[in-house]
């Protein structure tokens, strides 16, 4: 069975600055797509990036990027230029074209500190 | 236009009573979700269904019940709820297998 882990409950950033979010995934599956979903307070759940695991290049979208990583099984989020509005529960997510299932991992919690 | 919608936002009810969660997507999507958030966040999917057809339905007690007229919509029935359902629940629709899974504003359910 497919099993997301992220294994950084809580973290905080300074404003402006970088911060990394780790995801380790465990499959056996060769296809597969990897998300990273941001929850803030509002609840809504919002796709911030997508990354298909036959592409070799990593993803990105504007101040966010991803690091990853197939032989190791690792996707971890890079934010750039924290901003306040960043602030939130952020998701990494595996979506199984066998099984057609997105399961997530437990969640970070992101402070952007003013 | 809101692409996945879920009403109520909220309930709140009595344990022992049953009750209906409703969500119906406006983008054609094929596949479509049942989430359940716990207090500590965690998202554990419960059910999928493609085009009307249950594809996943996870270890959920069989109180809830999922139930989809068209594929526009995903209703979810829960019968004699305990105090352990309390959560939100979350609706969410995809095409997979490239695209995004677009998820509702979700359900606060709140069982005393």
């Amino acid at each position: 069975a497919q099993t997301v882990t992220q294994s950084q409950p809580e973290m905080s950033v300074q404003e402006a600055e970088t911060v990394t979010l780790s995801c380790t995934y465990d499959t056996s599956e060769n296809n597969y797509y990897l998300f990273w979903y941001k929850q803030p307070p509002s609840r809504q759940m919002i796709l911030v990036i997508r990354q298909e695991a036959y592409k070799q290049q990593n993803a990105t979208e504007n101040r966010f990027s991803v690091n990853f990583q197939k032989a190791a099984k690792s996707f971890s989020l890079k934010i750039s230029d924290s901003q306040l509005g960043d602030t939130a529960m952020y998701f990494c997510a595996f979506y199984s074209s066998n099984t057609g299932k997105l399961i997530f991992g437990q969640g970070t919690t992101l402070q952007v500190k003013p | 236009d809101t692409a996945v919608s879920q009403t109520p936002k909220y309930l709140v009810t009595q344990m022992g009573n049953d009750k209906s969660i409703k969500c119906e997507q406006n983008l054609g999507h094929d596949t479509m979700y049942w989430y359940k958030q716990d207090s500590k966040k965690f998202l554990k999917i419960m059910f999928s269904y493609n085009n009307k057809e249950l594809i996943i339905n996870e270890t959920v007690p069989n109180r809830f019940s999922p139930k989809s007229p068209d594929k526009a919509h995903l209703n979810l029935h829960i019968n004699s709820l305990e105090l352990g359902d309390s959560a939100v629940y979350f609706c969410a629709s995809s095409l997979p297998p490239d695209t995004e899974a677009f998820f509702g504003q979700g359900t606060r359910l709140t069982v005393v």
